[in-house]
């Protein structure tokens, strides 16, 4: 069964510095990779999606992520934080041509102090 | 339009009552879902309409009823809940059922029981 890793449940960073969540996922094909920010008291919000080709995808506010198929991993960077993009950010994969649905990790929460 | 309305945003209700949880989406997707979130946890499937008809159940219990009247709405229906029951609940929508693509979430109705 698939299933995603969120080593980190807690980050915290100063603004301005950079930031890396991890992410890593077991599945045996190839799957389809998001990462979601979810602001307190709101829905989720999709940041980015990796389903092929560029390993390295561009998202939403700055953020970015690299699809490492030889580590099993997607991590979720961006080179300056926001005290605003403190929030819970959840990777989850989805099966290639599946009908199953998405599998969240569980979440990494992320606090930035000035 | 990109959004997924629901209502109402906080609902309390005693465990004898009956009330409903409403999600409404206008970009023509075909695939609705319901997510369960307990606070500091990734959201849990609940539901998945498909064509306006139950692809996936996941073992939830019966106090909690769906229901898709149409294309762009989708309701929970809840009845004799119990306090653990109090949660966050996402309706989320996507374009096809079964292909893969991003997740709109709602901003979520926060439910409490008595």
């Amino acid at each position: 069964a698939q299933s995603v890793t969120q080593p980190d449940i807690h980050i915290t960073v100063s603004e301005g510095a950079s930031l890396e969540l991890r992410c890593n996922y077991s599945y045996g094909a190839t799957p389809y990779l998001f990462w979601y920010v979810q602001s307190p008291g709101q829905g989720l919000q999709l940041l980015l999606k990796y389903f092929s080709g560029d390993t390295l995808v561009q998202g939403i506010k700055g953020f970015e992520a690299e699809f490492k198929r030889s580590q099993s991993s997607f991590n979720l960077r961006k080179p300056s934080v926001h005290w605003s993009d403190a929030a819970e950010y959840f990777c989850a994969v989805e099966e290639y041509g599946g009908n199953t649905p998405l599998v969240f990790g569980k979440g990494t929460r992320l606090s930035v102090i000035a | 339009d990109t959004e997924v309305t629901q209502t109402p945003k906080h609902l309390v209700m005693g465990m004898t009552n009956k009330k409903s949880l409403k999600c409404e989406q206008h970009m023509g997707h075909r695939a609705m879902y319901w997510y369960k979130q307990k606070a500091k946890k990734p959201p849990e499937l609940m539901f998945v309409y498909s064509y306006e008809k139950l692809s996936i159940n996941e073992s939830v219990p019966s106090r909690f009823s769906p229901e898709c009247p149409n294309s762009s709405l989708l309701n929970l229906h809840l009845h004799a809940l119990q306090p653990e029951d109090s949660a966050l609940y996402l309706c989320a929508s996507t374009g096809v059922p079964g292909g893969t693509g991003e997740l709109f979430f709602g901003e979520g109705s926060r439910l409490t029981v008595l």
